[in-house]
């Protein structure tokens, strides 16, 4: 299995804050990864494929980078409904699909 | 506008076998043009992938299951179901069912399932 390792776990900011997490894979998955937002109660949200494509929707503030084994989520300034918990995917290696373990964005 | 719905039993007894049915709405999975997958998350927990099925029936699941899990279709109703036997306390958490094309763009609105007896 390719292992997804999210940091920070947990990450308090303020509304305007600049935000980035970090998402990192066991062996490299090329741009093989996605970015989730999960809100409490509701199914999580396409954000980010391609490691740094926007879904159709998302707003211009997240933006994604990286390739290989390591990637990055960037909110560019935070708004009042982005706190929320942040899921990487990888999709290089399908057996089986794997995510990071999450980084709950909350309010400093 | 795609949708997916799940549906099945809120709560299974230890050792028997979780059963839910997925219906898709506004997409046809005789298309062919996507996996249809499901996903589960324990309360306050990550997401783990459980498996996946492609209209023909072909299926992939997730190792750690232990081949517990079994996957079907029925492209005449437009479903897909998830069959996940010899269940323990472990298994209980909320169940989606999700359009799979390597990213998961389209989710239900997932069911809780519990196991306890």
């Amino acid at each position: 299995d390719i292992q997804m390792t999210q940091s920070p776990s947990t990450l308090s900011a303020s509304v305007g804050d600049r935000v980035t997490i970090t998402c990192r894979a066991s062996q490299s998955i090329s741009n093989w990864l996605a970015w989730y937002q999960q809100k409490p109660g509701k199914a999580p949200n396409l954000l980010i494929y391609k490691a740094s494509s926007l879904q159709s929707g998302v707003p211009a503030r997240f933006s994604g980078s990286g390739s290989g084994t390591e990637f990055t989520l960037t909110i560019s300034s935070l708004q009042p409904d982005d706190f929320a918990t942040y899921y990487c995917q990888q999709y290089n290696d399908y057996s089986p699909l794997t995510f990071g373990g999450g980084t709950k964005v909350e309010i400093k | 506008q795609v949708q997916l719905q799940e549906s099945g039993p809120g709560l299974v007894k230890p050792s028997q076998t979780l059963s839910l049915t997925c219906t898709v709405s506004g997409g046809s999975i005789r298309s062919g043009t996507y996996y249809w997958s499901w996903i589960r998350q324990p309360a306050g927990k990550g997401l783990e992938w459980i498996g996946r099925i492609y209209s023909s029936g072909s299926t992939s699941h997730n190792p750690s299951l232990k081949s517990r899990a079994t996957i079907s279709v029925d492209t005449s109703k437009n479903q897909f179901s998830l069959k996940l036997s010899s269940v323990t306390a472990a298994d209980t958490a909320v169940y989606y069912c999700v359009r799979d094309g390597g990213t998961f763009d389209y989710w239900g609105q997932g069911t809780l399932v519990t196991v306890s007896s």
